[in-house]
């Protein structure tokens, strides 16, 4: 079965340092990856996503992810925190075929402190 | 902004009720998924909605049930409502073949 495993449930960082937020996913194939953030109360947005090719992907708001197929991982960065940034954040898996459904870890709440 | 509306937005409801949850999907896409999300906890699929079809369902109890409209919009309904069912439903839309979707903001259900 599919799975995704975010170790860390609570990160803080200071504002400008850098982020980094782990994911490992199980998977039969090669999935597609997801993150999400999520703001308080609020619905998920689409940070980035990797179907195939580059494994390095660039996403909106200055993250980035990379796709390591021999850690079946897609860890999450940020070369500089903004206060903003501040909310939970989902990695989720889907199989490589239209149209099925998202697995989502259990998310990294991020703190950012001045 | 997804283009993907819920309603309402926030409710309250006794435990053994029935509720109806709605979506509008963004334009143009034709397929509906359903999550929950508990909190503290990532979102689990409830099930998925394509071309009026149900196409896909998570572990969740024939209790929850759904339907989606010729214009693609959707309705979640959760019967006999027990306590644990209280969390944020959230709903995607996304386009035939496309495993890319767009949530919306969600709907707060607390039972009591």
């Amino acid at each position: 079965a599919q799975s995704v495993t975010q170790p860390d449930i609570h990160i803080t960082v200071s504002e400008g340092a850098s982020l980094e937020l782990r994911c490992n996913y199980s998977y039969g194939a090669t999935p597609y990856l997801f993150w999400y953030v999520q703001s308080p109360g609020q619905g998920l947005q689409l940070l980035l996503k990797y179907f195939s090719g580059d494994t390095l992907v660039q996403g909106i708001k200055g993250f980035e992810a990379e796709f390591k197929r021999s850690q079946s991982s897609f860890n999450l960065r940020k070369p500089s925190v903004h206060w903003s940034d501040a909310a939970e954040y989902f990695c989720a898996v889907a199989g490589p075929s239209g149209n099925t459904p998202l697995v989502f870890g259990k998310g990294t709440r991020l703190s950012v402190i001045a | 902004e997804t283009g993907v509306t819920q309603s309402p937005t926030h409710l309250i409801k006794t435990r053994g009720q029935q509720v109806t949850l709605r979506c509008s999907s963004q334009s143009g896409h034709n397929t509906v998924s359903w999550y929950q999300q508990a909190l503290g906890q990532g979102p689990q699929f409830i099930f998925q909605y394509y071309r009026e079809e149900e196409n896909g369902r998570g572990n969740f109890p024939p209790r929850f049930s759904g339907l989606q409209f010729p214009n693609y919009s959707s309705e979640l309904n959760v019967n006999a409502l027990e306590l644990d069912d209280s969390a944020l439903y959230l709903c995607a839309s996304s386009l035939e073949g496309n495993t890319e979707a767009f949530f919306g903001q969600g709907t707060r259900l607390t039972v009591v």
